[in-house]
C-alpha cells in the first residue's frame, strides 16, 4: 500500500519566490496535517484537516502562508513570498484509525 | 497549553546494552504515540499507548504509560546500530480521539558497534 507521498522532496528557491508543497494522504484517511521541522523549534504543527475542511491553522507562521485541500486525495502548502527564515522539512501525515500520523517522507525547502 | 519534554537529549550506547527514553507531560495524556525518525526521512510509526499503566512490545522494544498517565517511557534491550536515530513522543492534548498531535523535542540515539 502507498504511503503519503509528498512532492517534491528537496526545493531551493531564492528569497521572494512562491513555494508549493504538495500532499497525497493514505487512501481512506479523512484527516490530514502539515508540519515544519527545524532544529530549534522542533517537529510544529502548521495546519490540520478534516475531511477536507481547515480545522485548526493556528500554527500558520504568517498571512505568508496559505494550505488547501480540494479534495480527499490531495493537499497544498503554499509560501508566497518566500523567506529564507522559511527553511525547514515540511512534513505531511494522514491519521490512521487509532489516531496514529502516518508521515510522508517530508519535503526540505531551503531558501536562500 | 500541553508540552511534552523528553530526555535525555541524546544518547550514545555500546551495542548489545540496554537504554531507556522518557517522555513526560504537564497534563494527562489521552493518548501517547512512538515515532522513530531516521536523519532526511520521514517519522516512523512504533507504538501507541492509552490506557494507565499500558504496556506494549514490538521485537526489542518496549513501551510503557504509568498510571497517572503523564509518564511514558520507551526501552531498547540488547541495542543495535539500526536502533539509531530520533526518537520522538507524541500525544494528543485532547480527551476526544482524533485531534492534532504535539511532539517532544526528541532523543537523538547513536549505538556504537
Amino acid at each position: 500500500d502507498a504511503g503519503v507521498i509528498q512532492s517534491p522532496r528537496h526545493e531551493v528557491t531564492e528569497m521572494g519566490q512562491e513555494v508549493t508543497l504538495r500532499c497525497k494522504p493514505i487512501s481512506g484517511h479523512n484527516s490530514l496535517f502539515w508540519y515544519r521541522q527545524t532544529m530549534m523549534r522542533g517537529l510544529e504543527l502548521l495546519i490540520y484537516f478534516n475531511n477536507n475542511v481547515p480545522i485548526d491553522d493556528s500554527g500558520m507562521p504568517e498571512d505568508r502562508f496559505s494550505a488547501k485541500m480540494p479534495n480527499a486525495s490531495f493537499s497544498t502548502l503554499k509560501i508566497q513570498p518566500s523567506e529564507p527564515r522559511d527553511s525547514a522539512v515540511y512534513f505531511c501525515a494522514s491519521r490512521g484509525q487509532y489516531g496514529e500520523l502516518f508521515f510522508g517522507e517530508g519535503s526540505r525547502l531551503t531558501v536562500l | 497549553s500541553q508540552e511534552l519534554e523528553q530526555s535525555p537529549q541524546s544518547l550514545i550506547v555500546q551495542e548489545g546494552k540496554n537504554l531507556t527514553i522518557n517522555c513526560t507531560s504537564s497534563k494527562t495524556l489521552y493518548g501517547l504515540y512512538w515515532y522513530k525518525q531516521k536523519y532526511g526521512e520521514g517519522l516512523i510509526f512504533l507504538m501507541m499507548l492509552q490506557k494507565g499503566g499500558e504496556e506494549k512490545s514490538h521485537e526489542k522494544i518496549t513501551a510503557k504509560l504509568d498510571e497517572k498517565k503523564q509518564q511514558s517511557s520507551l526501552h531498547i534491550t540488547a541495542s543495535q546500530p539500526s536502533h539509531a536515530g530520533i526518537y520522538l513522543c507524541g500525544a494528543d492534548p485532547r480527551a476526544n480521539q482524533g485531534g492534532k498531535l504535539i511532539f517532544g523535542q526528541g532523543t537523538e540515539l547513536s549505538v556504537k558497534p
